[in-house]
């Protein structure tokens, strides 16, 4: 059963400083690995999508790496801003159309 | 605008109570799901239908109900069965096709109280 985690759990930076999210998965068999930011009270919203076969994507101050075979992609937030301040989660799609989820880095930015 | 509509927004059960969770796209979407998401915790899969009138169970299926009568619709029915029913629910969508760039959408979710 794929198993995903995310650490830390929680996370506090002072408005500017770099954002670095964490994300691990116990099999490597995916077909490709999605950000997404949750705010409190509210859905998720995708941010970036990665192919199983891609090393990284990019938006705006967005990027995301992906390591397949050590089962880790990383989410990096540039120049934080008090509006970054939100619930980040990753999921993998493994082979049968399911997601799998990690249980989420909470991320505050101090202005 | 193309999306998800989950409805309604807030919602209180009753004790042996059967309530629907509603979820609209209009995504063209061949996929649906059902999530269950609970504090400090991951989501968690209930059921997931790829094609009009074929559902499958996810990880936590038991006290819940679907159906897939059209592409758009997928209700979730939180029956008496659900002992510990109280929590945020989510509901997504999407396609099939070109697997490997597939990306799923999410409404805005219903939070569920039993009172």
């Amino acid at each position: 059963k794929q198993e995903v985690t995310q650490i830390p759990a929680a996370l506090s930076v002072p408005e500017g400083e770099n954002l670095v999210l964490n994300c691990s998965f116990t099999d490597s068999a995916i077909y490709n690995l999605q950000w997404f930011r949750q705010d409190p009270g509210k859905g998720l919203t995708s941010l970036l999508l990665i192919q199983s076969s891609q090393r990284e994507q990019t938006s705006g101050r967005l990027n995301a790496s992906l390591d397949k075979s050590s089962g880790r992609s990383t989410l990096y937030i540039a120049a934080s801003q008090p509006g970054d301040s939100a619930t980040y989660l990753c999921a993998v799609r493994p082979d049968d159309y399911k997601l799998s989820f990690g249980a989420g880095t909470t991320v505050t930015v101090r202005a | 605008d193309g999306g998800i509509t989950q409805s309604p927004k807030y919602l209180f059960r009753k004790e042996g109570q059967n309530v629907t969770l509603s979820c609209e796209q209009n995504l063209n979407h061949d996929a649906m799901y059902w999530y269950r998401q609970d504090p400090g915790q991951g989501l968690r899969l209930i059921y997931y239908s790829q094609i009009v009138n074929d559902f499958q169970k996810g990880d936590i299926a038991e006290g819940y109900s679907v159906s897939r009568e059209k592409k758009e619709s997928f209700p979730l029915t939180v029956t008496s069965a659900q002992k510990n029913p109280t929590a945020f629910y989510l509901c997504a969508s999407s396609s099939i096709q070109e697997i490997l760039n597939t990306e799923a959408f999410f409404g805005q979710g219903t939070r569920l109280t039993v009172v």
